[in-house]
């Protein structure tokens, strides 16, 4: 099984600020497997990027992903009120799928 | 636009079977690029993937939850179903279904908690 390792656990950042948030995984991923979800409070996660770099449908572009091999990345490039949320890594390349435990961004 | 809506019972007992059902709209169950899934998030806890289906059948299900989970799909009504057999309060969660494509595409959701 491959784990999935998100860094920071929460980060604290301020309206206007960037973010750039950590996923790990214990094996090499395929770019072309990994993928991206927010979820905001009491809602389903909503995907963001898959594939490493492609956004989703109606997804801004302050949100961009890259990476490979074990190491992935989500930035966002200026942070509006709506993207304080839980941000989840997933990678679909082995089974069993797996998601990482998570980043929370909350307003400083 | 693809919908998906879960739907079934919000309270199982210990040691009975979780069943559920995830009404696809918008799209066909049918398509042959896609599989269908099932992932759960205990309340304020990450996400687990419990097993995902194709069209014709085939499965493939999370080793942690295999023994107990069934998937199955109906596609003349445009649905998939998961039944969870011996639930315990460790399965209270939100249960989503999705389609699993490039990246999954999420129903809103259904809580099942798990009580006598």
């Amino acid at each position: 099984e491959i784990v999935l390792t998100q860094s920071p656990g929460t980060l604290s950042l301020s309206p206007g600020e960037g973010a750039t948030l950590s996923c790990r995984a214990s094996q090499s991923v395929s770019s072309s497997y990994l993928a991206w979800y927010q979820q905001r409070p009491g809602q389903a996660p909503r995907l963001l990027i898959y594939g490493t770099y492609s956004r989703a449908t109606g997804i801004p572009d302050r949100f961009s992903g890259s990476g490979s091999g074990t190491d992935f990345t989500l930035t966002i490039g200026r942070l509006e009120p709506e993207d304080f949320a839980v941000y989840y890594c997933q990678q679909s390349g082995s089974s069993p799928l797996t998601f990482g435990g998570g980043t929370k961004v909350e307003i400083k | 636009q693809l919908q998906l809506q879960e739907s079934g019972p919000g309270l199982v007992k210990p040691s009975e079977t979780l069943s559920l059902t995830c009404t696809v709209s918008g799209g066909s169950i049918s398509s042959s690029s896609y599989y269908w899934g099932w992932i759960r998030q205990p309340p304020g806890k990450g996400l687990e993937w419990i097993g995902s289906i194709y069209f014709s059948g085939g499965t493939y299900y999370n080793p942690s939850l295999k023994s107990r989970v069934t998937i199955s799909v109906d596609t003349s009504k445009n649905q998939f179903f998961l039944m969870l057999r011996s639930v315990t309060a460790a399965d209270t969660a939100v249960y989503y279904c999705a389609r699993q494509g490039e990246g999954l595409t999420w129903g809103q959701g259904t809580l099942v908690t798990v009580s006598s």
